[in-house]
């Protein structure tokens, strides 16, 4: 069973960059595609990005110009760097595992970060 | 891309149905067979009920189905139970640009 497990700080101040890594176990990285994906305090689901194995990646185009995404295959986890960062960011982030046809199949317990000074 | 519109909330007794439905466009739910449901219980995270449509994963009750037409998919749950409380989002392709664009959730209450 694949589980994935997000891990970064919980709090970020504004105007700063926000970093978490994602690890992936009980499977590879190789041959998925793999997502974030964030959740506002009682809000719905958004998409941020994704990455193939091999560093291929895709971009909200609404946050294109904050993210980076990495993969360490060596470790079998990857990454978001999100910049710039302000209250509406505030979020719990997810990752997520797609294995094609664009739909998620497992997906991490979520950690909230919150953007405060 | 906007958000694909669902219903703020639906409900229903035990054993009776419920169907919600997701609706966006010719560049997303109607351009593709590639619309997913998730069932997202407070505080955990989503869980695919239906992928592709209309295909459920292993272990999924075949209470959970899903269809679609035109702009427009749905999902039906039938013989509601009290653990199928829970939150719904429907999700789809939209374009190598914006592969996944989510639904703005639904809250399914079981009276």
């Amino acid at each position: 069973q694949v589980q994935l497990q997000e891990s970064g700080p919980g709090l970020v101040k504004p105007s700063e960059t926000l970093s978490l890594t994602c690890a992936v176990s009980g499977g590879s990285i190789i041959n998925n595609w793999w997502n974030w994906v964030r959740q506002p305090p009682g809000k719905g689901l958004e998409w941020i990005a994704e990455i193939y194995h091999s560093g291929i990646t895709n971009y909200n185009p609404s946050l294109k110009s904050r993210i980076t995404m990495s993969v360490d295959k060596s470790k079998n986890q990857f990454s978001l760097k999100l910049t710039s960062v302000t209250a509406a960011d505030t979020a719990v982030y997810y990752c997520a595992r797609s294995p094609g046809s664009w739909f998620y199949d497992f997906w991490g317990r979520g950690t909230l970060v919150t953007v405060s000074s | 891309q906007s958000a694909l519109t669902q219903p703020p909330s639906a409900s229903g007794s035990p054993g009776q149905s419920v169907t919600i439905s997701c609706t966006g466009t010719s560049s997303d739910v109607g351009g593709y067979n590639y619309v997913s449901w998730y069932q997202q219980h407070p505080g955990k995270a989503p869980k695919v009920i239906i992928y592709e449509v209309s295909k459920r994963p292993s272990g999924v009750p075949d209470r959970f189905s899903g269809s679609k037409s035109g702009n427009t998919a749905s999902l039906t749950v039938s013989g509601l139970q009290a653990e199928d409380e829970a939150d719904y989002y429907c999700s789809s392709h939209a374009g190598s640009n914006n592969p996944f664009v989510f639904g703005t959730g639904t809250k399914v209450t079981v009276l």
